[in-house]
Formats: C-alpha cells, structure tokens, sequence
C-alpha cells in the first residue's frame, strides 16, 4: 500500500507566480489535510477537504489561496501570486476516517524567489 | 498563540539512556495527544497517541505519559537508538468531528552512539 504521495518535491517559483501542489492520499483513505511549516516553526493547519468538498478551511489564508479534492485525481493546493513569505514545507496528510490517524506525505518545499 | 508548546529545542542523549521530551499545552480543550517523528526531508511519522482518559500509554520503546492536571505530556523513550535520532514534534486534537491536530514547533533529538 503505498503512503501520501505529494509531488513535486521542490517547487521554485518568482513572486507573481502560481504554484501547485499535489497530493494523492493513502489508497482508501477520502480524508485529506493540508500543513505548512514556516521555517522554524511547527506544522499549522490550512485546511480539511472530503472528496468534492471542503470542510474546513479555517486555517488558509483568506486570499490566493484555494485547495480542491475532486472526484477524481490528486488534491490539489493552489497559491495564486505567491510572495516570498510563502516559502515554507507544505504538508498533505490523509486519513481513513473522521478521527483515524494522519499519515503524511514527504512534503513540497516552496521557495520563492 | 501557541496553544502546544515544546520548550526545549534540542536534546542529547546516550544511547542505551532514557530520552525524555516534554510538552505543555493551554486549550483545556485537547483530549487527544500524540506524537509525531520527523526525519529530514521527509514528512511526519506518526509514533504514539493517548486519549485524555488515560494517563498512560505504551508501545515498546515509546511510552507517553498525561497529567490533566499539569496540562504537561512527556514522551519517553527508553533504550534510546541512534535511528532514534530526529524532530519530535507534539501535536494535540480537540473532541468532535475529524482531527483538527494543533502541532508543537518540536524537540531535535540527537542520540549519541
């Protein structure tokens, strides 16, 4: 069973640009996180999505920031016109169900330029 | 606000010793604690977790320890390894619907061959 895949690994983009981050969650798993990891800093949560929707985004940034985990396909994090303070670890982690254990992904790291 | 906190960034051990990693928390709210294992360049682990309803839980090497009272959790692994080696991070979930998992900025532990 292979675990939470997140490519790409490395991402650089230049202020302005978007960025997109993917993640294919555990086979069966319908649950998926998303994390980001300032340098220094410990794990902060963005947001919680369900296949086809999004249940909590309470900890994403209100603006340039989407996330969606359609039928069909990976998760995919958005960050439209990314600034240098956006450079961090973006974390994706899924799980079975409501309260089963998270297991996480390697992580994208972004640096912006 | 850091609602989990880890105040001792760095930890060296012999191995063969014990290893203890600390934590605090301030939500009154937390009943669900775990630990998570983080090698470089790669994303969490999840190690060991317990219910606000125990004081204790154990897995082998890896024993995590509650007290309510102190809203203080350790983690203590005994004998410590060299592969034991990495960032532990504390992280803690509040009751009701999914894991809503607040993180610590974790502890580097570094043991000594």
């Amino acid at each position: 069973n292979a675990g939470v895949m997140q490519n790409p690994r490395h991402l650089v983009r230049r202020r302005g640009q978007e960025a997109r981050l993917r993640c294919s969650p555990m086979k069966g798993h319908s649950h998926v996180y998303w994390y980001r990891q300032l340098p220094e800093e410990g794990l902060k949560f963005m947001v919680y999505l369900q296949k086809e929707n999004i249940i909590d985004e309470s900890g994403m940034p209100k603006e340039r920031f989407s996330a969606e985990f359609p039928k069909e396909g990976p998760s995919i994090l958005r960050i439209q016109q990314v600034v240098r303070g956006d450079s961090a670890a973006y974390f994706c982690a899924s799980s079975e169900g409501l309260q089963e254990t998270q297991y996480f992904g390697p992580g994208t790291r972004l640096l912006v330029l | 606000d850091q609602q989990v906190k880890q105040n001792s960034p760095s930890l060296s051990v012999q191995e063969g010793r014990i290893s203890i990693l600390n934590c605090d928390y301030t939500n009154s709210m937390f009943d669900y604690f775990l630990w998570y294992k983080k090698y470089p360049a790669e994303g969490p682990t999840f190690l060991i977790s317990i219910s606000s309803i125990k004081d204790k839980n154990e897995d082998g090497r890896f024993t995590v320890f509650l007290n309510k009272s102190a809203k203080h959790l350790s983690l203590h692994i005994v004998p410590s390894q060299p592969g034991d080696s990495a960032v532990y991070f504390c992280a803690a979930s509040v009751p009701g619907g999914y894991q809503k998992v607040t993180f610590g900025i974790g502890t580097k532990l570094q043991v000594i061959p």
